[in-house]
């Protein structure tokens, strides 16, 4: 089956330095979406990409879908201790399985102050 | 006003009990689903279902049973639990437009068995 790898699975940084998480598909993939889920709370959406090379903002995150639309990338500028969680991206789930998503093992950020 | 809730929040038991864990959205999603979330924060889904018909049911132990009474609410029933059963589960909606489908996760419930 389709499979999602995310690395890298933990990241450590000092506040105001840059975090980035790439995740991975074995198939090309129709979307990806990107959640966040912080520490004892669930995961939130925060976008989704459609197009190949595809690159949206917001605020300090950078998501990118690579040409292929195999890959993609959240990439996030100065981190500040609120952006500590788990990032999760996430590909369809294939074949006729309505709304499945398959997640990626996730990024845990850590921020030091 | 809380979209997707699910009761309980903390669910402590012993093994070979069996447990229900209920959810509700007031979205007005057709899709609902169940995951579980191990220690390692991998998240698995475990079934779906689509104006109360069952779509997708991974290779989830039959002790598992989920009931979609209608299209707001998706229960989950477990039979003889099982230390492995230790874990948190989201209960989900989405609906698709457009072809968007972001999924909204409830709180979660923390699954104890000892």
């Amino acid at each position: 089956g389709q499979q999602v790898m995310q690395i890298p699975q933990y990241q450590h940084v000092q506040e105001g330095e840059d975090f980035t998480t790439y995740c991975n598909s074995s198939t090309t993939l129709s979307n990806i979406q990107w959640y966040k889920q912080r520490p004892g709370g669930h995961p939130v959406f925060l976008i989704q990409l459609v197009k190949s090379g595809e690159v949206k903002k917001q605020k300090r995150l950078t998501f990118q879908f690579g040409e292929a639309k195999k890959n993609s990338s959240l990439h996030i500028t100065a981190t500040q201790t609120t952006d500590v969680g788990t990032y999760f991206c996430a590909g369809p789930g294939g074949g006729t399985s309505y709304g499945k998503l398959t997640f990626g093992q996730g990024t845990i950020l850590t921020v030091h102050p | 006003d809380t979209a997707v809730s699910q009761t309980p929040k903390y669910l402590v038991t012993q093994m070979g009990n069996d447990k229900s864990i209920k959810c509700e959205q007031n979205l007005g999603h057709d899709t609902m689903y169940w995951y579980k979330q191990d220690s390692k924060k991998f998240l698995k889904i475990m079934f779906s279902y689509n104006n109360k018909e069952l779509i997708i049911n991974e290779t989830v132990p039959n002790r598992f049973s989920p009931k979609s009474p209608d299209k707001a609410h998706l229960n989950l029933h477990i039979n003889s639990l099982e230390l492995g059963d230790s874990a948190v589960y989201f209960c989900a909606s989405s609906q698709l437009f457009e072809g968007f489908y972001e999924q909204y996760f409830g709180p979660g419930t923390r699954l104890t068995v000892t």
